[in-house]
């Protein structure tokens, strides 16, 4: 299978604690996005970084990508309760195939 | 912004049906993509479309077919509903990508709840 890894599954932290996910693939990659859903809801894109880029910000969010170890993280700082969802990385692995790996589960409790 | 729409949020439907979910999408996206959702497996690709009557297998296919007559439609088939298609549905869209900037960030619908009884 191409499908990427997360780790951890499921992350429970406290509101203003951050919060760190993973993300690991298989093959060599365009870039790397970073999706949010909520519960029963579609995924929102976050934050794409390039192949070669090795750390992006935005907002809240800071995305690091080390293709040598074929890894990603994401940073949410501040976290609040608003950011409790579900998180997935996406590696472009070609023009027409992105390749979602199975989700790292996150709740923010007040 | 843009906007993917998925005709149904919730089907319930028996086994041996027909079942057509709809997704439309309004920012003139070449490409579009169906995917299901279950749980511990993730999103997997079912078929995609980057043209209108363009279609290609995506990593499970089987028990699916999909059809693109206009660009801002995608619509998922299944031919006769078995109980392993019970999942969340998702449609997106994305631009192509231009030359030599393979970005295409996804724009998702809400999802359609499929359950096959």
């Amino acid at each position: 299978s191409q499908q990427g890894e997360e780790d951890p599954q499921a992350l429970s932290i406290q509101e203003g604690e951050n919060a760190t996910m993973n993300c690991s693939y298989k093959t060599s990659i365009n870039n790397l996005q970073w999706y949010r859903q909520n519960s029963g809801r579609g995924l929102v894109h976050l934050i794409l970084i390039r192949s070669n880029e090795r750390e992006k910000h935005s907002g809240r969010l800071r995305v690091t990508l080390d293709t040598s170890k074929k890894s990603s993280s994401l940073l949410i700082t501040a976290s609040r309760a608003a950011d409790t969802a579900s998180y997935f990385c996406a590696s472009r692995v070609s023009a027409q195939k992105l390749v979602f790996g199975q989700g790292t589960r996150l709740t923010i409790n007040p | 912004d843009v906007k993917v729409t998925q005709s149904s949020r919730y089907l319930v439907k028996r086994t041996g049906e027909k079942v057509f979910l709809e997704c439309v999408q309004d920012m003139d996206h070449e490409n579009m993509f169906w995917y299901r959702q279950d749980p511990g497996l993730g999103l997997r690709l079912i078929y995609f479309s980057y043209d209108v009557k363009m279609k290609e297998k995506g990593d499970i296919p089987e028990g699916y077919s999909v059809s693109r007559e206009k660009k801002e439609r995608f619509s998922l088939i299944l031919e006769s509903a078995s109980t392993n298609q019970t999942s969340m549905y998702l449609c997106a869209s994305s631009l192509l990508p231009s030359s030599g900037r393979l970005s295409g960030e996804l724009f998702f619908g809400e999802g359609s709840r499929l359950t096959v009884l």
